[in-house]
């Protein structure tokens, strides 16, 4: 089992530029997440996805979108992009929301850089 | 509104020299809390999971307990392979989405 994959593993932007963030996994979860980790600030929820079909905004959605594309696939897209999005990027996914089931298992993480 | 603080934010020790990491937590209801190891340019990776006051759990040097307001990460005779940063994560069970909320963190220097 590959786990939760993330690609890119690094991308620099210049400013207004679009990207998408593309996570998958393979562990039959339902539930899948997009946190960004910033120093000093820990990590902050995007948005998240508790079933196939559904996404919820997080603490910090301005500036990104989700599509849950499959059971499998989660991606982040950065319709316009701004030096304030430099981040580290995790996806994460559980199998369910609630007590044990909501045990987050982690991508390897993007590192993104807005110039 | 839900709030989770680790504390220290580092903490340096020698090779063998016990210590403790905590998280204290304010949340309504708690569902669970989560400990979760990074180390630099990797991702969180998961430890364990304490549902009620009195709860301990052990994973080779690492003891997690938990009482109503805080969890502790007891760490025995660490080995410089301990060094990481520890996450700290709370879900609420009452008027939430059961998301779960992380602290901080402790980075953890363990000197040989």
């Amino acid at each position: 089992n590959a786990g939760v994959t993330q690609t890119p593993k690094f991308q620099v932007l210049k400013t207004g530029q679009s990207m998408t963030l593309q996570c998958a996994q393979d562990m039959n979860h339902n539930s899948m997440y997009w946190y960004r980790q910033d120093p000093g600030m820990g990590l902050r929820l995007i948005y998240y996805s508790a079933s196939e079909g559904t996404t919820d905004k997080g603490e910090v959605p301005n500036g990104y979108n989700v599509s849950r594309l499959n059971k499998r696939e989660f991606s982040l897209r950065l319709e316009s992009a701004a030096p304030s999005q430099t981040s580290v990027y995790f996806c994460a996914s559980s199998e369910g929301l609630a007590g044990e089931r909501g045990t987050q298992y982690f991508g390897p993480g993007t590192r993104l850089t807005v110039l | 509104e839900d709030q989770v603080t680790q504390s220290p934010e580092a903490l340096r020790l020698q090779e063998g020299e016990s210590s403790s990491l905590n998280c204290s937590y304010t949340v309504s209801g708690l569902r669970g809390l989560f400990w979760y190891r990074q180390d630099p340019g990797k991702g969180p990776e998961f430890l364990f999971t304490l549902y009620s006051a009195g709860e301990e759990k052990e994973k080779e040097r690492l003891k997690a307990t938990l009482t109503k307001k805080e969890s502790f990460l007891h760490i025995t005779a660490p080995k410089p392979e301990d060094s990481a940063t520890y996450l700290c994560a709370v879900q609420a069970g009452t008027g939430g989405s059961y998301i779960p909320t992380f602290g901080r963190g402790t980075s953890l220097i363990v000197h040989p």
